[in-house]
């Protein structure tokens, strides 16, 4: 089955900086790579997402990358917000058949203002 | 706001008993997954439900068992509650193709908080 890293569990930044949380997963057949933003007390929201046919994907501060080859998907924020504290998590997934969906263990993120 | 609703927004129960839990999928899904998120963790996959059956499902006991109604919302019952059942639970609603296969976005509901005494 997939095994889900990320890395780090904590990160603290100054606000203005950037952040980027990385994302190692198992299995090679997985095609959908999606980042979710879960703020206390609150659902998991969905942030961007990517699919095995793109490199990257940008939407305003936030940007994900993806390396196939080395099984492992990043989370890019830049000029870092208070609001943007809370944890993120990310959730690989396989195709069709791979019905299971394995989130990371999250990172919470601090944005010091 | 996704869409998705659940019911209720708490409960509290004590070990033994029984508890039902409900989901209102986002016009349009057809595919609920039901999850648990315990205080510090990553929501944990129980089982996803596509078309009224259950097609997939994680390393839950038996005593977590779910339904799919013909208008796609769905019900998550736990039996035999213990302490560790005490979590977040969440539901996520998708639309899937002929297979059922879920590569669809998923958006959450907002969880039924569970606390077992």
């Amino acid at each position: 089955g997939e095994n889900v890293e990320q890395h780090p569990s904590t990160l603290s930044v100054q606000e203005g900086d950037s952040a980027v949380i990385k994302c190692t997963y198992s299995d090679s057949a997985s095609n959908y790579f999606p980042w979710y933003k879960q703020e206390l007390g609150k659902r998991p929201q969905l942030i961007i997402d990517i699919r095995s046919n793109v490199g990257e994907k940008k939407d305003q501060r936030i940007a994900v990358t993806l390396n196939k080859t080395a099984k492992h998907f990043s989370l890019h924020i830049t000029e870092t917000q208070p609001e943007d504290s809370a944890v993120y998590f990310c959730a690989p997934r396989p195709p069709s058949g791979g019905f299971k969906t394995i989130f990371g263990a999250g990172t919470r993120l601090f944005v010091k203002a | 706001e996704t869409g998705v609703t659940q019911s209720p927004t708490h409960l509290i129960k004590t070990r033994g008993q029984q508890v039902t839990l409900r989901c209102s999928s986002q016009s349009g899904h057809n595919t609920v997954s039901w999850y648990q998120q315990a205080l510090g963790q990553g929501p944990q996959f129980i089982f996803q439900y596509y078309r009224e059956e259950e097609n997939g499902r994680g390393n839950f006991p038996p005593r977590f068992s779910g339904l799919q109604f013909p208008n796609y919302s769905s019900e998550l019952n736990v039996n035999a509650l213990e302490l560790d059942d005490s979590a977040l639970y969440l539901c996520a609603s998708s639309s899937s193709g002929t297979s059922g296969g879920a590569r669809n976005t998923q958006y959450f509901g907002p969880g039924t908080r569970l606390t077992v005494l």
